[in-house]
This record gives structure tokens, C-alpha cells and sequence, in this order.
């Protein structure tokens, strides 16, 4: 039973467009939700989260959506750059919950 | 800082040998994780850790043993390996539940091929 969903195998975009990656859950209990990058050949990078408390959190280039009625957020990279080449993972936590569940992530590749 | 450290980056095993990973923070973080990688299916968690001495299953821990003797240091163990345990390996550490934050800082991976 997967609890955080990436739909999305892969997804290409041309720089300076946007890059939309999403995400799905089905646990009604999580309530912090987080997006890790990750470059071949190194691990995840931590890149931008969210409570439930918000509906939108922004760093920079990065935005991500938390849309709690329907169960999915998404992350916006406005504009995209050949360096955002990489896995995106979602990652999802409840409160007391020690333990982040992982989507199966989006490989996001961008062409100059 | 030199954050989550990995030992080895790469190893390949026979079948029905034994091996430990070994990862290290100096963040003195509370919380520990082992998580495998395999194409398509994202990370999954293996065991994990929410203090020195204590440990916990995750949700594939068939095949895998750790143990956290001392806080900085989280191992695994592999004691007689199978195939299907040809994965990347990445070790991940946090501060505790309260704190603010539930980011987890990962380590570089160990690529494990078992033949």
C-alpha cells in the first residue's frame, strides 16, 4: 500500500520554462510534507517543505502547493536550469511520527 | 562537518557472504535511518534508530540487522547475502521529534552488488 504516490515517472522541460512535479497521498494523518533532490551517484538533498498549516511555502526558484482536500502537492521550479536535472522525491510525516514515507520520485530532466 | 559519512561507497559481495555498512554523523543527531534504493521503487526504509541502544524495524527489514552502540555511529548488517539485496544504500540522521524540523540529512549511498 502506497501511502505517497509520484505518478510521474519523468518529465522534460526546456530551461526557462516552468517545471511542475507532483505528488499524491492517501494518509489523512500526515501533516508535513517535504521535497528532496537527488544527483546520480550522491544522496538526497533536502529542498523545500511544507505543514499543513500553510498552502504554499516558497524558496527562490522552488514553490511548493499543498492542496489537503484533495490529498496532493505539487513543486513548481520557475524558471527551470540544466542543473535542476535530477530525481525529485516527496516525502511525507505525521506529527509524533518518527519516520518520513517516500514517493517512488520524478526524474526531471531539463534541456538547455 | 563532515555530516552523514558512508563505509564502504561500494562493495560486491557473493552470495551468502556477511557485511557491515557503517555510517557515521557528527551532528549529533538522535535519530538514525537505513533505507535502500531500487529503480522505481524510491526509498524505502530498512531500520532506524531514536537513540543510542535503541533500535526499530522499518518497512523491508527481512535479511538486514543494525545496531547504534554508540549516538554518532548507525550499522548494518547484512549476514549472508542474497541478490536481491543488490541496492544503493543510504544512511540519513535528524534532530529528535519536537524540535521544529522533520528533515533527515542523508549520506553519499553505498552501492552493494551481491552476485
Amino acid at each position: 500500500d502506497q501511502q505517497v504516490k509520484q505518478n510521474s515517472p519523468s518529465l522534460s522541460v526546456q530551461e526557462g520554462r516552468i517545471s511542475i512535479l507532483n505528488c499524491d497521498y492517501t494518509n489523512s494523518m500526515f501533516d508535513y510534507f517535504l521535497w528532496y533532490k537527488k544527483y546520480p551517484a550522491e544522496g538526497p538533498t533536502f529542498l523545500i517543505s511544507i505543514s499543513s498549516i500553510k498552502d504554499k511555502n516558497e524558496d527562490g526558484r522552488f514553490t511548493v502547493f499543498l492542496n489537503k482536500s484533495a490529498k496532493h502537492l505539487s513543486l513548481h521550479i520557475v524558471p527551470s536550469q540544466p542543473g535542476d536535472s535530477a530525481v525529485y522525491f516527496c516525502a511525507a510525516s505525521a506529527t509524533g511520527f518518527q519516520k518520513l514515507v517516500f514517493g517512488t520520485g520524478t526524474r526531471l530532466l531539463v534541456s538547455p | 562537518n563532515a555530516g552523514v559519512t558512508q563505509t564502504p561507497k561500494f562493495r560486491v559481495l557473493k552470495t551468502g557472504q556477511s557485511m557491515t555498512l557503517l555510517c557515521a554523523q557528527d551532528m549529533n543527531h538522535e535519530y538514525m535511518y537505513w533505507y535502500r534504493q531500487d529503480p522505481g521503487m524510491g526509498l524505502r526504509l530498512i531500520h532506524y534508530s531514536v537513540g543510542e541502544g535503541t533500535t526499530a524495524k522499518g518497512e523491508v527489514p527481512d535479511g538486514y540487522n543494525v545496531s547504534r552502540l554508540k549516538k554518532q555511529n548507525f550499522l548494518l548488517g547484512l549476514e549472508s547475502a542474497a541478490p536481491s539485496q543488490t541496492s544503493v544504500y543510504f544512511c540519513a540522521s535528524r534532530i529528535p521529534q519536537g524540535q521544529g524540523t522533520y528533515e533527515q540529512y542523508f549520506g553519499p549511498g553505498t552501492r552493494l552488488t551481491v552476485t
